[in-house]
């Protein structure tokens, strides 16, 4: 499986736009990226998927280069109620498999 | 709509002790995960179901641990003996269907082991 690396915190203030950054140089042709965000005391949630370019939904937007080498999880206007962990992963859609490997995530922090 | 739900919120036990933690999945999803969180760490994979059928057990620890979905729905996961070392949270989750990354998670089972 792809090994991610990501900052282990960030901090940002309300109204900006923050971009967390996951590295993963061994991604396998079949996999894709997969954002989870977790609220303390509570279950991560799904934020966004994509495969290749460019997906955006109504809570984020994840771009990947051609490479794919990396992404970049973009929240745009910050607001105190994003303050949250942020998980990237990394691997194959439809596996027999079925389980999502979590790093320790980035810890983001915002700031009124 | 209802989510996946987790009873109980919050588990203390003695060392020793057995404890059994309930997961009711979305109606209708095939998946159902188990996974534990450490504190400050993101949550392992535990086990795995598809309906009843219990398809991946690797990440289960011990022998100690122990978990069912005998009709397919609702799981439990036990563990017996409890160790201090047991005290996380355990998070439960479900989706539609096998390999869907898209996953719904409950708001866990906090257990302190004492």
């Amino acid at each position: 499986l792809a090994k991610t690396t990501q900052p282990i915190s960030m901090d940002s203030y309300e109204g900006q736009e923050v971009n967390i950054t996951c590295s993963h140089n061994n991604i396998a042709t079949n996999d894709y990226i997969t954002w989870y965000q977790q609220f303390p005391s509570q279950g991560p949630r799904f934020i966004i998927q994509g495969y290749k370019t460019k997906v955006t939904n109504e809570v984020a937007s994840l771009f990947i280069p051609a490479d794919r080498k990396s992404s970049t999880l973009s929240l745009p206007r910050v607001s105190l109620s994003d303050t949250a962990v942020y998980y990237c992963l990394v691997g194959p859609q439809g596996s027999t498999l079925g389980r999502l490997y979590f790093g320790r995530g980035t810890q983001l922090t915002v700031w009124p | 709509g209802a989510g996946v739900s987790q009873s109980p919120r919050y588990k203390v036990a003695k060392r020793g002790q057995d404890v059994a933690l309930r997961c009711d999945p979305i109606s209708g999803h095939v998946s159902l995960f188990w996974y534990q969180q450490a504190l400050g760490q993101g949550p392992e994979f535990l086990t795995y179901f598809q309906n009843e059928a219990q398809l991946d057990k690797s990440g289960l620890p011990s022998d100690r641990f122990f978990a069912e979905r005998p009709e397919g729905s609702v799981s439990t996961l036990k563990i017996q003996r409890t160790q201090q070392e047991d005290s996380a949270v355990y998070l439960c989750a479900s989706s539609l269907s096998r390999g869907d990354n898209e996953q719904f998670f409950g708001p866990g089972t906090r257990l302190t082991v004492l």
